[in-house]
């Protein structure tokens, strides 16, 4: 079956940068987009950006341009999200998606502190 | 940047009542690349409406997705104890934004 499978949780400190994995099986991976999206503590969701896995093309919210790479590994089938510079406000619970298929991952929370 | 915006904010209806929720656009949509969530506490979302019409695999029936263009509506024809949850809205063409969510309670 479809499966999108996250890495594991990461605590971070202020200014370092964060990697997480998503591992994508059951489909084949250049067929669809991938998505990130992150939801902070009792807020709503955020689109950060999303890859085509066929070539590699990226496309990044506003916001965060400049902080976050995509990348991917066609042969192991997996996206990476590298977040740099955190915040404290980038404390949230990361998640990779397709959207038009509703395949999402676990999630994965990523927690700033010092 | 186009800006999604849900009303009402909070919506307080009973089991069996309609639900419509709405979802407005800044700019068109482009290809009604738009859909629909539905998000309960400590879990992730779970896709309902994608295209803004089209109910995702394994999604009753009592739930439904209009509009085009600028204005989209998720209908619940009937609630369900299990409906009373968050409800966002997403628009997915080239980029991607997510509007603020609608929460539907008792």
């Amino acid at each position: 079956q479809v499966q999108l499978v996250q890495s594991g949780a990461e605590m971070k400190e202020p200014g370092a940068s964060v990697k997480v994995s998503c591992k994508a099986s059951g489909y084949t991976f250049t067929r669809y987009f991938i998505h990130w999206v992150r939801q902070a503590p009792g807020q709503g969701l955020e689109w950060m950006g999303s890859i085509n896995p066929g070539d590699g093309t990226t496309n990044f919210a506003q916001t965060l341009q400049g902080r976050v790479i995509l990348a991917r590994d066609t042969s192991t089938t997996t996206v990476y999200m590298e977040l740099s510079n955190l915040k404290f406000e980038d404390t949230a619970v990361y998640y990779c998606l397709v959207i038009s298929q509703g395949y999402w991952g676990q999630g994965t929370l990523v927690t700033v502190s010092s | 940047e186009v800006v999604l915006t849900q009303s009402p904010g909070t919506l307080s209806l009973s089991p069996g009542e309609r639900a419509t929720l709405s979802c407005r656009a800044s700019q068109s949509v482009s290809s009604n690349y738009l859909a629909w969530y539905q998000q309960k506490p400590g879990q992730a979302p779970r896709l309902l409406i994608y295209g803004a019409s089209n109910r995702a695999t394994g999604i009753p029936d009592r739930f439904s997705g209009s509009g085009s263009g600028t204005d989209f509506t998720l209908t619940i024809s009937r609630l369900d104890p299990e409906d009373f949850a968050v409800y966002y809205c997403q628009q997915y063409g080239t980029s991607s934004t997510f509007g603020p969510g609608t929460k539907v309670d008792i």
